[in-house]
């Protein structure tokens, strides 16, 4: 299984970008990058993931390196309510079916947004 | 708020009874997920069901009982635990087949306590 490298805990002042880097450097070229992010006490929420090419959604933006061995999740204006427990996953194929496929969880990252 | 409903949210069994989480999702996703998650630790998958059919089993201990009556509903049956089972189970839904392109979403879970 491809595993993942994050610092354990980051930083981010209150209205600032928030820069989050992750290592995988032994990814498959058919794997995923997912981001999630979990706040204390909830489920984990999904925030973004990708294949290859750069993407953004409404709460944030994945850089993916050429690569591929590395990305960074940007929170562009972090607010105190995005401190949380960010996950960067690689999602693990299984058969065509989906049958086996798996998200397994690395460390992930304590971010800590200050007012 | 979240698209997969679990039920309870907290539970507090002896080592002697048994009980049943359940888990719910109206997304018309065909693959649900089973994670344990202790205190200060990432989820850690358990079970994962593909229509309705076992397809993974992370060599969980036969006192978890995963069952999958349709697809909508997910119960993971409990029978003779230890506190050292006491944790967060959280349960998930995907779109399958997905060759890993669609996201889990994941409940809030249900907060265990063995005693």
């Amino acid at each position: 299984d491809a595993k993942t490298t994050q610092p354990t805990s980051m930083d981010c002042a209150e209205g600032r970008a928030a820069n989050l880097p992750c290592n995988h450097s032994t990814i498959s070229g058919n794997e995923y990058v997912y981001w999630y992010r979990q706040i204390h006490s909830q489920g984990p929420q999904y925030i973004i993931h990708g294949l290859k090419n750069n993407e953004t959604n409404e709460m944030a933006s994945l850089i993916i390196t050429e690569d591929r061995k590395s990305s960074t999740l940007i929170l562009p204006h972090a607010t105190l309510r995005d401190t949380a427990v960010y996950y960067c996953i690689v999602r693990v194929l299984g058969d065509y079916g989906g049958a086996t496929n798996k998200l397994i969880f690395g460390t992930g990252t304590l971010l800590a947004v200050q007012p | 708020d979240t698209e997969v409903t679990q039920t309870p949210k907290h539970l507090v069994m002896g080592m002697t009874n048994k009980k049943s989480l359940k888990c719910e999702q109206h997304m018309g996703h065909r693959a649900m997920y089973w994670y344990k998650q202790k205190a200060k630790k990432p989820p850690e998958l358990m079970f994962v069901y593909s229509y309705e059919k076992l397809s993974i089993n992370e060599s969980v201990p036969s006192r978890f009982s995963p069952e999958c009556p349709n697809s909508s509903l997910l119960n993971l049956h409990l029978h003779a635990l230890q506190p050292e089972d006491s944790a967060l189970y959280l349960c998930a839904s995907s779109q399958a087949p997905d060759r890993g392109r669609s996201p889990l979403h994941f409940g809030n879970g249900t907060r265990l306590t063995v005693t």
